[in-house]
């Protein structure tokens, strides 16, 4: 069966420094993945999708970047954090039809 | 009009209640509908898809009108452990790229 780990689970970082999410895939084989941030209170929005290695497509223009250098791994990055990166970070693959399917999510609290 | 709509609630509802949800979405060329169910300060989890000619999964309804462009989610015979917030998903059509409602609160009182 396919599973998703995405790590840490809780982050607190300062305001200008680096970040490095990663999630990874395991039991299928070139999966869409996704990343999405929910901020307090709000909706998930959506801001990468990838396809396949090396395909990044980014759905909202901001402060983070995205990278897939294999198969089943999916990074999320920011050179510098804002306090308004803040919000609860999640991968997703999808299955049939584009059913999203997520990991357990990352806490991030910008300060 | 936004892409997918849901009225946020909260719904309150004593167990045993039947309750009903609406999600609409703008996009006429959507083919993929799904409800998707999240506990506080967790991650979304499918509850179910949402077929052309409705689907039922124990106390649980889902429906698709395409002529009006919504969908609905039934509870029957509401449970305390259905406290939470449910999501409403289209997919836009032809694409990858699903749009997620901003979730519609049940809270299920005793």
């Amino acid at each position: 069966s396919q599973t998703i780990h995405q790590w840490p689970a809780t982050l607190v970082q300062p305001v200008g420094s680096p970040l490095s999410l990663e999630c990874t895939v395991e039991g299928t084989s070139n999966p869409n993945l996704y990343w999405y941030r929910q901020a307090a209170g709000r909706g998930l929005q959506l801001l990468f999708y990838s396809v396949g290695i090396g395909q990044i497509s980014s759905e909202v223009p901001q402060n983070l970047s995205a990278s897939r250098p294999q198969d089943r791994q999916f990074i999320l990055s920011s050179k510098k954090l804002l306090l308004s990166d803040s919000g609860f970070y999640l991968c997703a693959w999808a299955g049939p039809q584009e059913t999203q399917y997520f990991g357990p999510g990352t806490r991030l609290l910008v300060l | 009009r936004k892409e997918v709509e849901q009225d946020p609630g909260p719904f309150n509802v004593p167990e045993g209640a039947t309750v009903a949800f609406n999600c609409t979405y703008s996009n006429s060329a959507s083919q993929s509908f799904f409800w998707y169910r999240q506990d506080c300060r967790k991650e979304p989890k499918l509850l179910m898809s949402v077929y052309s000619s409705g689907n039922e999964d124990g106390r649980f309804t889902a429906q698709l009108n395409r002529a009006s462009q919504y969908i609905s989610l039934l509870i029957r015979d509401s449970k305390l452990s259905d406290s939470a917030t449910y999501l409403c998903v289209v997919n836009r059509g032809g694409s990858y790229i699903p749009t997620f409602g901003r979730g519609t609160s049940l809270i299920v009182h005793p």
